[in-house]
């Protein structure tokens, strides 16, 4: 099976635009959660969606918002973007309905610059 | 409400030698535990899981960990540590609502 994937990779925006990372599960997978990663902060978890309902939020503002498909397929979009979003953006499924118990499995994470 | 501690952003070993990292939980709820290594410009990808089935939890790469529920504590270790080991190393616990609950990291740096 192939792993999860996530597009782009690498991403450079200005302050005040606005961008959309996509992330496409394991097949089968109908639970994906994103996680904001940088050096000062960790891991921080943004959201969590189980087939198109987000079920969990984490603390972050409004700008911060996601869906899912019906595919599973999911993305997130930051508008409204600021220096301090500048980090690694990762992606995990999971193949059950409880990703507080399941192995979570991370894409390679989107890395992105506001300048 | 559910809480990890990992001891150490940083813990050096010399090629060979033990690997010893600590992780201390607080969990509400029976725990569900977990160990995490991210290698550099990489996602995460799991090593282990701690469900209740034993105690002795062990996992890819040499790696195990013990569960010590009067101590509340998940630590990993390795007997020999090689160099291709160095990375950073996240312990993490059953939250609520769907969500992990995560250390902020160990960086293991390997010696030669």
């Amino acid at each position: 099976k192939a792993g999860v994937t996530q597009t782009p990779r690498y991403l450079i925006k200005t302050r005040g635009q606005q961008v959309t990372l996509s992330c496409s599960p394991i097949s089968g997978h109908r639970s994906v959660s994103w996680y904001q990663q940088t050096p000062g902060q960790g891991l921080q978890f943004l959201f969590e969606y189980f087939s198109e309902t987000q079920r969990n939020k984490g603390n972050f503002p409004g700008r911060f918002s996601g869906r899912q498909f019906s595919n599973s397929r999911s993305e997130m979009n930051v508008s409204t973007l600021e220096l301090g979003d500048s980090a690694l953006y990762l992606c995990a499924s999971s193949p059950g309905t409880e990703p507080s118990t399941d192995t979570q499995y991370f894409g390679p994470g989107t890395r992105l610059t506001v300048l | 409400a559910q809480s990890v501690t990992q001891l150490g952003s940083h813990v050096s070993v010399s090629e060979g030698a033990l690997v010893l990292l600590r992780c201390n939980y607080s969990s509400s709820v029976p725990p569900y535990l977990f160990w995490y290594v991210q290698y550099p410009n990489q996602g995460l990808q799991l090593l282990l899981k701690y469900t209740s089935a034993a105690t002795l939890v062990k996992g890819i790469n040499g790696f195990e960990a013990e569960f010590k529920k009067s101590e509340t504590s998940f630590h990993l270790t390795k007997p020999s540590a090689h160099m291709s080991d160095a990375a950073e190393y996240f312990c993490a616990v059953r939250g609520s609502n769907y969500q992990l609950i995560w250390g902020a990291g160990t960086k293991l740096i390997i010696k030669p």
